[in-house]
Formats: C-alpha cells, structure tokens, sequence
C-alpha cells in the first residue's frame, strides 16, 4: 500500500457525461500529480498542484480540470466525454518542493470506461 | 519543457540474462531520474532513482547509470527472473518535486 487513495476504482459513464475522480495523497506530502494512461500507453502527465496551488501543467485537455483543497486531497474533473477518454488515471503524491525526497508514490488508479 | 525517451519499447530475455532501458531527456535542468516497475493491472512503483551528483546507483541486481553530457541514462537488471517481467518506466525531473517526465515504458518479459 503505497497511502495514495483513489477512489472510485472504477468507473462506466456515457459519452458527453461528466464525472470527478477523487485522490487523498500520502500523509505529509504535499505534492499531488495527475496521469493518464491509455491502453498500451505510457505515463502522460497531466497536472499538478502542490499546497493547494496549480504547479505544472502538462497536457491536459481543456474539458479536464482539477483542484487541491485545503486538506490536500485532490480532484480531476473531466466533462464532455469521449470515447478516447477511457483510460486509467493515476494520481501520485510527494514531499514537494524544496525536499530531496521526491519520489512520487502512486495510487491504484481509476480506471474509467467511457461507452 | 522536458523530452524523455526511451528505448527499446519491447525487451525479451532469457532467464539468467541481462537487460538494458535506455532514456535520453532533454532538459539540462533535470537533475533527478527514477525508475518505476508497473506489473499488469498495478500502479507504478519506484525502484531504483539517481541524481545527478553521481555516475552509477546499485542496488543488488539492480543498477541504473548517468551520463550528464549526454543527456541518457540507463537501467540494468543482471540475471534476470521471470517475477522481473513488468513496463518500466524512466523519469526525469528537478529535485524540487516539480512534476516527472515520464518515458513511454518498457515492455520487458523474462523467459523462463
């Protein structure tokens, strides 16, 4: 168990539909990054927030959004969805800035089917 | 922003062989590089990571190399098992916990 949370595990929603995958990062860290991985795909990274604030963006389509709140948990919000959506978004957590312990510790992941 | 590559995107090997990933970056600002293992179905894992301040990490059969001139690094996984069978993925990144630039992973089956 790596302490990252997400939940829902899974997930089946209608085109056009919208929905909010939800990630609690690891006890301390304050970092919280974004991924999305598409069959046979790699790691694209999609955004990141640390301390509540927008950090890093990567490419991250304009229907998708996210935020971190106050007690750190985060959620990315992707509306308007497409079949080409379906894939497993991973949320990863780390100490953050101004540390030398950055690894990112991932979470399970969502897996989201669009149909 | 940061480039990663990674090379070769399929990898077979006996049991008992060697293996060898190699990624490029292009950010000479990148100054940390991790190693993650994602076995089917599971999230990624960190395995092995290096900073720049040095050449060559091991950790038993597992050891990844830098070179800073030339923008590459590598993993090396010597006498392989087929519990070694994952997609590995590089990583570069600053050591200020700014987002990982990942590879496109690595496809390695080890066979029996």
């Amino acid at each position: 168990d790596s302490g990252v949370t997400q939940t829902p595990k899974h997930l089946i929603t209608a085109t056009g539909q919208r929905v909010t995958l939800r990630c609690s990062p690891r006890s301390g860290d304050l970092s919280v990054y974004w991924y999305q991985q598409s069959l046979d795909q790699g790691l694209q990274f999609l955004i990141q927030y640390y301390n509540g604030e927008e950090r890093a963006k990567g490419n991250i389509l304009e229907r998708f959004s996210a935020q971190q709140f106050p007690d750190l948990h985060s959620e990315l919000n992707l509306s308007s969805l497409e079949l080409g959506d379906s894939a497993l978004y991973f949320c990863a957590s780390s100490v953050g800035q101004g540390g030398l312990n950055t690894e990112a510790f991932f979470g399970q992941g969502t897996r989201l089917t669009v149909v | 922003g940061e480039n990663v590559e990674q090379h070769p995107s399929t990898l077979s090997v006996q049991e008992g062989d060697s293996a060898v990933i190699k990624c490029t970056y292009s950010d000479s600002a990148s100054n940390y590089f991790p190693w993650y293992k994602q076995e089917l179905g599971k999230r990624p894992q960190l395995i092995i990571d290096i900073r720049s301040n040095v050449g060559e990490k091991k950790d038993q059969r597992i050891a990844v190399t830098l070179n800073k001139t030339a923008k590459h690094f590598s993993l090396h996984i010597t006498e392989t098992q087929p519990e070694d069978s994952a997609v590995y993925f590089c990583a570069a990144g600053p050591n200020t916990g700014n987002q990982f630039y990942f590879g496109t992973g690595t496809s390695l089956t080890v066979i029996p």
